[in-house]
């Protein structure tokens, strides 16, 4: 089964520090993409980063790193030096080949960052 | 801005009534996907467009709603018969045509159904 978990519903950060996300994933598809969103009160998805299963480095994307960990199926994002219009809505979504062509997404249930001045 | 569009943001019907959303695409996508949110959870996949074909229907779509996409560009979802278990956001997203599960999906700003 193809399966996202984070396991923090919510979380708090001081402006300026970093902070880590959690996510863990499940497939038995050798082949997959791990993406970020953030999705503030305003209700859009907003892409952050991409991380491939056979990439060999971790993805970064300016404040963004993805953590990928591909033996302990995760890929946690890093969110460095935290601004408070950080705060939002992630949630972390896998795309795979299982079952064709369509490379649906799959989403976990998200974790809730407040950032606090 | 070339972004996905979706139009109405916000809508309030009472149940019974047919609801109808549109989703406008980045032009040079291909791949169009409708999934629904509701409070407190991920989006779960609906329907996927490869071009103007409908390829994939997931469970989730009962046989009240349906979706178009009629010369590969814009994208209908109907809702008929209207339900309060339909409340919830619904996006739509849209990628490249590479066949690939490395393209990334670019969402719009959703349309948030009420169902009274």
């Amino acid at each position: 089964a193809q399966k996202i978990t984070q396991t923090q519903p919510g979380m708090f950060v001081q402006e300026k520090e970093a902070v880590t996300l959690d996510c863990t994933y499940d497939t038995s598809d050798p082949s997959y993409g791990l993406f970020w969103y953030k999705q503030p009160s305003s209700g859009e998805m907003i892409f952050l980063i991409y991380q491939g299963s056979y990439d060999q480095q971790n993805a970064t994307e300016g404040r963004y790193s993805l953590n990928f960990q591909k033996a302990r199926k995760s890929a946690n994002l890093v969110i460095s030096a935290s601004q408070l219009g950080d705060s939002a809505m992630y949630f972390c979504a896998m795309s795979t080949n299982y079952g064709g062509a369509t490379n649906k997404l799959i989403f976990g249930t998200g974790t809730l960052l407040a950032v606090q001045p | 801005d070339t972004g996905v569009s979706q139009n109405p943001r916000h809508k309030i019907t009472k149940r019974g009534q047919n609801v109808t959303f549109r989703c406008d695409p980045i032009s040079e996508h291909n791949r169009l996907y409708w999934y629904r949110q509701t409070l407190g959870q991920g989006p779960e996949f609906l329907t996927y467009f490869q071009n103007e074909a409908q390829l994939e229907k997931s469970r989730l779509l009962s046989d009240r709603f349906s979706a178009e996409r009629p010369k590969g560009s814009f994208s209908t979802l109907e809702i008929q018969r209207t339900e309060q278990g339909d409340s919830a956001m619904y996006l739509c997203a849209s990628s490249p045509n590479s066949r690939s599960y490395t393209d990334t999906q670019y969402f719009g700003p959703g349309t948030r159904l009420t169902v009274l």
